[in-house]
């Protein structure tokens, strides 16, 4: 069946502007986890949606980031005046409420210049 | 909290060979531990996972890994390589008694590994 999507799958903004990064998720996965991944590093945690609840957002790193699922379906994470350091792969995750494991989408690389 | 840590950047070992990617964890309890791939340019693709019972587990593409409470290792394991595992691999825990019910997942930073033919 279809996986998790993501786009767009690459991104570049310059320096200021506001981006949105849609996530669709798996048909019927209750859970979806977006995380952060910097070049050469392992992905890492930002925020979790319980449907359209979104029960944790302690790692996103400032009030620039939000993210919100009003549906409890498609994701959307915005990152407003971007910087530079945020230039990563950003990747979403969907999964069976309670169930430990995890579907990853593509990712979608933010490149801010 | 808990985390994980991946002592090699790089693994490399020759075509046919057996390999193993070492990961070891810090968590109270009992973890879940999981191990994903990651090809260039995509996303992280599930190998398997350590929840309860058999300490050996079996995943995708011929891999598998060995729960070690003692040692608090779940090092990742293949008999025989082939030059197209040659990728990036993460290992993750999750602690599953945190008391929210949330469990995110804690990853470690990557072993890259080079299959040469």
């Amino acid at each position: 069946g279809a996986g998790v999507s993501q786009s767009p799958r690459y991104k570049v903004a310059k320096r200021g502007q506001d981006v949105a990064l849609r996530c669709d998720p798996i048909s019927g996965h209750v859970s979806l986890f977006w995380y952060q991944q910097a070049l050469g590093q392992g992905p890492e945690f930002l925020t979790y949606f319980q449907n359209e609840a979104q029960l944790d957002k302690s790692g996103l790193p400032s009030d620039r980031f939000f993210a919100e699922r009003p549906e409890g379906s498609v994701s959307t994470l915005k990152i407003q005046r971007t910087q530079q350091e945020d230039s990563a792969v950003y990747l979403c995750a969907s999964s069976l409420r309670d169930a430990p494991g995890e579907y990853f989408g593509p990712g979608t690389r933010l490149t801010v210049t | 909290a808990q985390s994980v840590a991946q002592p090699e950047d790089q693994v490399n070992v020759a075509e046919g060979n057996p390999l193993t990617v070492k990961c070891t964890y810090s968590v109270s309890g009992n973890p879940y531990l999981f191990w994903y791939v990651q090809y260039p340019n995509r996303g992280l693709q599930f190998l398997l996972k350590y929840i309860t019972g058999d300490n050996l587990v079996k995943g995708s593409y011929g891999f598998e890994a060995e729960f070690n409470k003692s040692q608090t290792s779940f090092h990742l394991k293949k008999p025989s390589a082939l030059v197209s595992d040659s990728a990036l691999y993460f290992c993750a825990v999750r602690d599953p008694r945190m008391a929210t019910g949330f469990q995110k997942l804690v990853f470690g930073t990557g072993t890259r590994l080079l299959v040469s033919p």
